[in-house]
């Protein structure tokens, strides 16, 4: 496609139910990150793949965030037993290789609402 | 943990006015990219830079990486309403980029 597409673009859930964001990077980007960003902050790192590994998992806030990659495309972010802390919009961007010489396409963002 | 901290937070400025936002961090980074945001949508990139002490212009938008590679500024000069917006620094720290704090900029006519 010719941008980053997340899906869905709104999500309301209520608290304790499991969530799961969905992002397909534009096509031939190796890497894919997740961010998080409350209230128009910045941006809060959870997790970046290199293809379909993820050499970095620090910022995921808990065991109930989890994230995977396949076909060194599409990445789904699956958040468990979802919380009030965790309403936020969730960012993806991917690019052609890691790191900051590559510049980071984002896609507009799932804002996820938890009631 | 947040490793790079901008300041102001917040700037509302009118049209034509000069401004500068500062990224600051106590970590060396390989390089440096600085997004602007608009509701509702992701960030877009503006620059990057990479060489300690490098300015990079960008019509009224002029970039400085610091000469130790640990800090930012983005100066506007002659501000316009179309400067408005949300603007991040971001550096490279092993493979991922580490976002700033954010500067919500507003211009008013």
């Amino acid at each position: 496609g010719a941008g980053v597409s997340q899906s869905p673009s709104n999500k309301v859930t209520e608290k304790g139910k499991d969530v799961e964001l969905r992002c397909d990077p534009i096509s031939g980007h190796t890497a894919l990150y997740w961010y998080r960003q409350s209230l128009g902050q910045g941006l809060e790192f959870l997790i970046y793949f290199q293809g379909n590994s993820a050499p970095d998992k620090s910022g995921l806030p808990s065991d109930r965030f989890s994230a995977e990659r396949t076909g060194g495309s599409v990445s789904t972010l699956t958040i468990q037993r979802t919380q009030q802390e965790d309403s936020a919009v969730y960012l993806c961007a991917s690019s052609l290789a890691p790191g900051g010489v590559s510049p980071l396409h984002f896609g507009n963002g799932t804002r996820l609402t938890v009631t | 943990t947040q490793l790079l901290e901008q300041s102001p937070q917040f700037l509302s400025i009118q049209e034509g006015e000069n401004l500068t936002v500062y990224c600051n961090s106590s970590s060396v980074f390989s390089s440096l990219q600085w997004y602007r945001q608009e509701p509702g949508e992701g960030p877009v990139l503006l620059v990057t830079v990479v060489t300690g002490g490098e300015v990079k212009k960008l019509k009224r938008l002029t970039f400085q990486f610091g000469d130790a590679r640990k800090d930012s500024s983005l100066h506007i000069t002659a501000a316009q309403p179309g400067d408005t917006g949300l603007y991040l620094c971001a550096g490279d720290n092993t493979d991922k980029l580490i976002f700033g704090t954010g500067t919500r900029l507003q211009v008013f006519p």
